[in-house]
């Protein structure tokens, strides 16, 4: 069975500077997809930023953009220019192809110092 | 685009009723819908998949006659929680995927249900 590691439960970072939140995951698949998903305060689950796995190139959206190793089965997520509205819990998931499910990690509290 | 809404955002029950939770996929149509538990700074549980028109698949520890899943259009799914007890209270959280508005590998979260049982 698949699984995602988020090894560090919190971290912190200066407003306006960058922060790299890290993902691991073990599979045996080629094909497939990973995420991160931001969980807020009001505990809204927001889609921040999606890879397909046979895509070398790493996914950016606006400040996010993601460090893709897939021969190391590392997804990072670096935020940059930390705005006070990043602080949330980040998760990152995995979605095998042909499967529907997701399988999260155990997540990342960020905070963000003003 | 790809909107997903949750009724009620907060419910409070006595012990030994049922609770209905709605979600609904606003722009788009939701071939699948899942339905996660959510304990304080915890991660999220799967509970059960649901495909419009079949029966849910539940997880494995997930009791299917005490959380009923109902999918039964594109864009509406129920979860009804019978005989709920204080053990129920949790955060339930829906999410939806499939269609063409959206990507259909991509599961798009409502804003989850506050359930306490007194």
């Amino acid at each position: 069975a698949q699984t995602v590691t988020q090894s560090q439960p919190e971290m912190s970072v200066q407003e306006a500077e960058t922060v790299t939140l890290s993902c691991t995951y073990d599979t045996s698949e080629s094909d497939y997809y990973l995420f991160w998903y931001k969980q807020p305060p009001s505990r809204q689950m927001i889609l921040v930023i999606r890879q397909e796995a046979y895509k070398q190139q790493n996914a950016t959206e606006n400040r996010f953009s993601v460090n893709f190793q897939k021969a190391a089965k590392s997804f990072s997520l670096k935020i940059s220019d930390s705005q006070l509205g990043d602080a949330a819990m980040y998760f990152c998931a995995y979605r095998s192809e042909g499967a529907q499910k997701l399988v999260f990690g155990q997540g990342t509290r960020l905070t963000i110092n003003p | 685009g790809a909107v997903v809404s949750q009724h009620p955002s907060r419910v409070i029950c006595k012990s030994g009723t049922s609770v209905k939770i709605e979600c609904r996929s606003l722009d788009f149509q939701a071939t699948t819908m899942f339905w996660y538990r959510q304990f304080p700074k915890q991660s999220l549980m799967l509970m059960a998949t649901s495909n419009e028109g079949s029966k849910a698949t539940y997880e494995q520890g997930v009791e299917k006659d005490k959380f009923l899943i109902n999918h039964a259009s594109l864009t509406l799914s129920t979860l009804t929680v019978t005989s709920a007890h204080p053990e129920d209270s949790s955060f339930y959280i829906c999410s939806a995927s499939g269609g063409t508005r959206t990507r259909g590998d991509t599961q798009y979260f409502g804003p989850g249900t506050r359930l306490t049982v007194l």
